[in-house]
């Protein structure tokens, strides 16, 4: 079973409409950390966010906010009002091993967004 | 404060030669982990090192190893490449000085093609 569950492969949008890309993980560990990196046509991963399991706070910078829900293994990621620029594909991430065994990094398969003027 | 820099950005190899990527972290981190981007596998973790040491490992063979030197400067090497091994291969490095991953910051990319 896939560790990191990004369900929607592409999305597009209008420009200023929001979007919310939702990802589902999957560890037994109970000290785990999540991440969103984007990626854009350049190529190079951009660091978006990075939240520990201890932490369920959500949190928003910008037009930027996630939604992390221990209860349903979610942690989801909302865009308002979307620009042009926020086009690319974005990778939510999960790294465990920290309670035993050795660490493991895992990204999703990507949801690709593209917002259209 | 530069980024980190990998080396080449392109590279063109046949199958059953071996080759070597260069990753150089921003200045003053010590962590360097190793990925490869494919359309079929989407991004994979490789392998990473921190201070000299290979700390933790992804799930690739053998043929897939890395080291890193006292600058924390990277090489990965791929021995007997196979036309799988075409890919990006991202380098990142942190500031982490314990097992959690902080801020990765990734470089550019090394486009490896395989023929």
């Amino acid at each position: 079973a896939q560790k990191v569950t990004q369900a929607q492969t592409e999305i597009s949008v209008v420009e200023k409409e929001d979007v919310t890309l939702d990802c589902v993980y999957e560890t037994r560990d109970t000290t785990y950390y999540l991440f969103w990196y984007k990626q854009p046509p350049s190529g190079e991963l951009v660091f978006l966010i990075r939240r520990n399991s201890f932490d369920e706070q959500n949190e928003i910078s910008g037009r930027y906010s996630w939604n992390f829900q221990k209860s349903t293994s979610s942690f989801n990621f909302t865009i308002t009002a979307s620009q042009v620029v926020d086009s690319a594909v974005y990778f939510c991430a999960l790294s465990e091993g920290f309670d035993n065994y050795g660490q493991n990094f895992v990204f999703g398969p990507g949801t690709r967004l593209s917002v259209l003027p | 404060k530069a980024g980190v820099t990998q080396t080449p950005r392109y590279l063109i190899k046949t199958r059953g030669q071996q080759v070597t990527l260069s990753c150089s972290p921003i200045s003053g981190h010590r962590s360097v982990s190793w990925y490869q981007q494919t359309p079929g596998q989407g991004l994979q973790f490789l392998f990473e090192y921190f201070s000299e040491t290979q700390r933790n490992k992804g799930n690739f063979p053998g043929r897939f190893s890395g080291r890193q030197f006292s600058n924390s400067r990277s090489e990965m090497n791929v021995s007997t490449l196979e036309l799988g091994d075409s890919a990006l291969y991202l380098c990142a490095s942190s500031s982490s000085g314990t097992l959690a991953y902080n801020e990765q910051f990734f470089g550019p990319g090394t486009r490896l093609t395989v023929l």
